[in-house]
């Protein structure tokens, strides 16, 4: 299985300030259609998981500008330019390249 | 606009059985695969598995393959998964989701004796 690696665990953030989450797969997650299924998701407390970011930095409807997702081969990162206090929660990159896919542990960012 | 929508808790005994079910609408049931995740208790998202629509094909992890099925019913598009000879572990919230874009809003899934 592709192992999924995010960092930090932890994120204490300062409302306004920037923020960054590495998120780094275990192998290529480049498809053999040239693709790469990389996808950032955040889930808030008590709610359900909400995806941000598709194919690497795609950003969903709705999902603010602030938020933009950078990377290829292993490497990703998810950024925050601004964070806001609505930002607060668990936010996890998932790759969905290889079967079984796979989940990051998870990265809490908290004010 | 996508809604999906997720059956209600549900507390089993180990060893039982139980199914959850997921009615989408607001689009093309058969036009997307959903995806099943769950999140045992103060833990992050494991991916459970995903079942095409379309063909019926399903992929599971492979921990929970043999005690794990995935089905879908198109003419209500309501997809189902049960799981089988249930552990303590297996305690957790179920989502479903179609694809990864939109998600229900979860099920949670008690083992107790």
């Amino acid at each position: 299985d592709v192992v999924m690696t995010q960092s930090p665990l932890s994120l204490p953030v300062t409302l306004g300030q920037p923020a960054s989450i590495s998120c780094r797969s275990s192998q290529s997650l480049v498809s053999s259609d040239g693709n790469t299924y990389l996808n950032w998701f955040q889930q808030r407390p008590g709610q359900s998981p909400r995806r941000l970011i598709y194919e690497v930095s795609t950003r969903d409807s709705g999902v603010p500008d602030r938020f933009s997702g950078s990377g290829s081969g292993t490497d990703f990162t998810l950024k925050i330019s601004r964070v806001e206090a609505e930002d607060v929660g668990v936010y996890y990159c998932m790759q969905a390249t290889h079967w079984p896919q796979t989940f990051g542990q998870g990265t809490k960012v908290e004010s | 606009h996508v809604q999906l929508v997720q059956s209600g808790g549900e507390v089993k005994k180990p060893g039982a059985s139980v199914k959850v079910s997921c009615k989408a609408s607001g689009y093309t049931f058969t036009g997307y695969g959903i995806t099943w995740v769950r999140q045992a208790p103060g833990q992050g998202l494991e991916w459970v598995g995903w079942i095409s629509t379309y063909s019926g094909d399903a992929n599971y992890a492979q921990k929970l393959q043999g005690r794990v099925t995935m089905t879908t019913d198109t003419s209500t598009s309501t997809a189902y998964m049960e799981l089988r000879s249930l552990r303590y572990d297996d305690t957790a919230v179920y989502y479903c989701a179609r694809e990864t874009d939109s998600w229900g809003q979860g099920t949670l899934v008690t083992v107790s004796s």
